[in-house]
C-alpha cells in the first residue's frame, strides 16, 4: 500500500516571502513523485515532477521540489510568492510499473496575501 | 495544442438517475485517466483506460464503468446515482503507457456532477 502525505492543509503567506510546502510519502515500492496545481473552477496543472537522476528538480512558475529518499519526502519550494500563485497544491505518487494510477495527497491550500 | 476536454461542464441529477460525462485526450494520447473528486475525501482514482482496453480500476462499485473508444476518447457512466456521488468528475490523458510509468498525466476542467 502507498499513502501520500501533505501536513499543511492550509499556509498563508505574504507576497513575496518565500514559501515551502511539505510532502511525505510511504511506498514499499519506486514510485515517482508529482505536484499538481489546481486554481478555482480549474482541473490540475503539472507543477512538476520528478522521475529520477538529480533530487532536485525545477517547475513551472519559479517553483522547485527536492526528492530525498532517505526522509520519503518531497517538499515544494517557491523563494518568492505572487497573489496569482494562490490556489491548491497537490503532491502525488505513481507506483512504477504497478498500474499507472496517481495516489494523491489531501492537498494543501496556499494563500497569498497583499 | 489542445488540452484535455471534458463535456458537459455541469450536470444537475436526481438519485437513481445514469449519467454519462465525456472526454477527449491530448491528441497523440492513447491513455485516459478518471479520476473523482468530493468533498471530504479528497483525489481517488477510478479508472485507467489504454488502447481500448481497461487497465486498472480503483476502489468504486461496479455501477461506475466506462469505456474507450477508436479514437482514444472516453465516457464515464455513473449508474444508480447516489447522493455521495456528488463531485467534480476530472479525466486525464497521457502518452501511451510504458513500462515504468513516466508518463505524465494532463487534465482536463472536470465535470461537475450535482446529486439532487
Amino acid at each position: 500500500a502507498q499513502s501520500v502525505t501533505q501536513l499543511d492543509s492550509q499556509v498563508p503567506v505574504f507576497e513575496e516571502a518565500p514559501v515551502e510546502l511539505r510532502c511525505n510519502y510511504s511506498s514499499s515500492v519506486s514510485v515517482y513523485l508529482f505536484w499538481y496545481v489546481q486554481y478555482p473552477n480549474q482541473g490540475l496543472q503539472l507543477l512538476l515532477k520528478y522521475l529520477s537522476g538529480s533530487t532536485l528538480v525545477k517547475g513551472i512558475n519559479g517553483f522547485e521540489a527536492e526528492f530525498n529518499k532517505s526522509q520519503t519526502s518531497f517538499h515544494v519550494r517557491k523563494p518568492s510568492v505572487h497573489i496569482s500563485d494562490t490556489a491548491e497544491y497537490f503532491c502525488a505518487v505513481i507506483r512504477i510499473n504497478a498500474g499507472n494510477m496517481l495516489t494523491f495527497g489531501g492537498g494543501t491550500r496556499l494563500m497569498v496575501k497583499p | 495544442e489542445a488540452g484535455v476536454t471534458q463535456s458537459p461542464t455541469h450536470l444537475i441529477k436526481t438519485r437513481g438517475q445514469q449519467a454519462t460525462l465525456r472526454c477527449s485526450p491530448i491528441s497523440g494520447h492513447t491513455s485516459v485517466y478518471w479520476y473523482q473528486q468530493a468533498l471530504g475525501l479528497g483525489l481517488q482514482f477510478l479508472l485507467w483506460y489504454d488502447e481500448g482496453e481497461e487497465r486498472n480500476r480503483g476502489n468504486f462499485p461496479p455501477r461506475f464503468s466506462g469505456r474507450q473508444f477508436p479514437n482514444y476518447s472516453s465516457e464515464l457512466n455513473v449508474n444508480a446515482l447516489e447522493l455521495e456521488d456528488s463531485a467534480l468528475y476530472l479525466c486525464a490523458s497521457s502518452l501511451a503507457e510504458t513500462v515504468y510509468s513516466n508518463q505524465p498525466q494532463h487534465f482536463g476542467d472536470g465535470t461537475r456532477l450535482s446529486i439532487l
